[in-house]
C-alpha cells in the first residue's frame, strides 16, 4: 500500500535558520509530488509540486524541495526561515497514472514553529 | 482563483444527530474530496468524487456517506454522529484525472460531537 512518512513531527527553529522537512514515501510506479502549507487559522494551500523535468522545484516563499528517485524522498528546504513559516506541513504523493486506486497519500504533517 | 467554501466554520451536535457538512467549488472540478484532520495523524480521506452521482470510498467512510448531485457540491453525511466523529473535515476539489493533481482545499469545519 502506498504510504507517505514525515519523520519529524515538531521542528522549532529561530529565525534565519535553515530548514529541511523529510518526506519519504513508498509506491513502486512514477509520482506526483506536493507539499502542502497549512497557516495557523488558514486553509491548506499548496506550496509546490514536482510532476516530471528538474527534480529540484521551487515553490512559493522561498522554498524549495528535490525529487530524489533513488531514496523515495522528496524533502523540503527553505535557507533562511522567518516568523511567518510557522505553520504546518505536509507532504503529499499520487501515482501519475491513474487507476482504479489513485489518489493523494499525505503525509502526518510535521508542525514548524519558529521563535522570533 | 479556485474558491472552495464549507457551509459552517464551527458546528456542534449532539450524539446521535445527523448531521450534513456542505461543500462547493466554482471551478468546474471533476473530483471532489472529503478528509478529516486529526492531530498527529494527518489528512485522512473519507470518501471521493470523480462525476456528479459517482463516489468512492476512502480509506476511513465507516460512519460517513456522501452525495454529489451537482456538479459543484458534495456533501459529507454523519448519519448518526458519534462522540469519535469530532474533527476538523475538510473538502477539496482538483481538475482531471481521478485524484493525481493537486487539490484545493475548503478553510475546515470544525466539528464536536457531545
Amino acid at each position: 500500500a502506498q504510504s507517505v512518512s514525515q519523520h519529524n513531527h515538531h521542528v522549532i527553529l529561530s529565525e534565519a535558520a535553515s530548514l529541511e522537512l523529510g518526506c519519504n514515501y513508498s509506491y513502486g510506479g512514477t509520482v506526483n509530488l506536493f507539499w502542502y502549507v497549512q497557516y495557523p487559522g488558514q486553509h491548506l494551500q499548496l506550496l509546490l509540486k514536482y510532476f516530471s523535468g528538474d527534480p529540484l522545484v521551487k515553490g512559493i516563499k522561498g522554498f524549495e524541495a528535490e525529487f530524489i528517485k533513488s531514496k523515495f524522498s522528496f524533502n523540503l528546504r527553505k535557507p533562511s526561515v522567518q516568523w511567518s513559516d510557522t505553520a504546518e506541513y505536509f507532504c503529499a504523493v499520487s501515482p501519475e497514472v491513474y487507476s482504479s486506486a489513485s489518489k493523494i497519500i499525505f503525509g502526518s504533517g510535521t508542525r514548524l514553529s519558529i521563535r522570533p | 482563483d479556485v474558491k472552495v467554501t464549507q457551509s459552517s466554520r464551527y458546528l456542534v451536535k449532539r450524539t446521535g444527530e445527523k448531521v450534513f457538512l456542505e461543500c462547493v467549488q466554482d471551478m468546474d472540478h471533476e473530483n471532489m474530496f472529503w478528509y478529516r484532520q486529526d492531530p498527529g495523524l494527518g489528512l485522512r480521506l473519507i470518501y471521493f468524487s470523480y462525476d456528479v452521482k459517482m463516489k468512492e470510498k476512502g480509506d476511513i467512510p465507516e460512519g460517513y456517506s456522501v452525495s454529489r448531485e451537482k456538479k459543484e457540491r458534495f456533501s459529507l453525511i454523519l448519519e448518526s454522529a458519534s462522540t469519535n466523529q469530532t474533527s476538523m473535515y475538510l473538502c477539496a476539489s482538483s481538475l482531471g484525472d481521478r485524484a493525481v493533481y493537486e487539490q484545493y482545499f475548503g478553510p475546515g469545519t470544525r466539528l464536536t460531537v457531545t
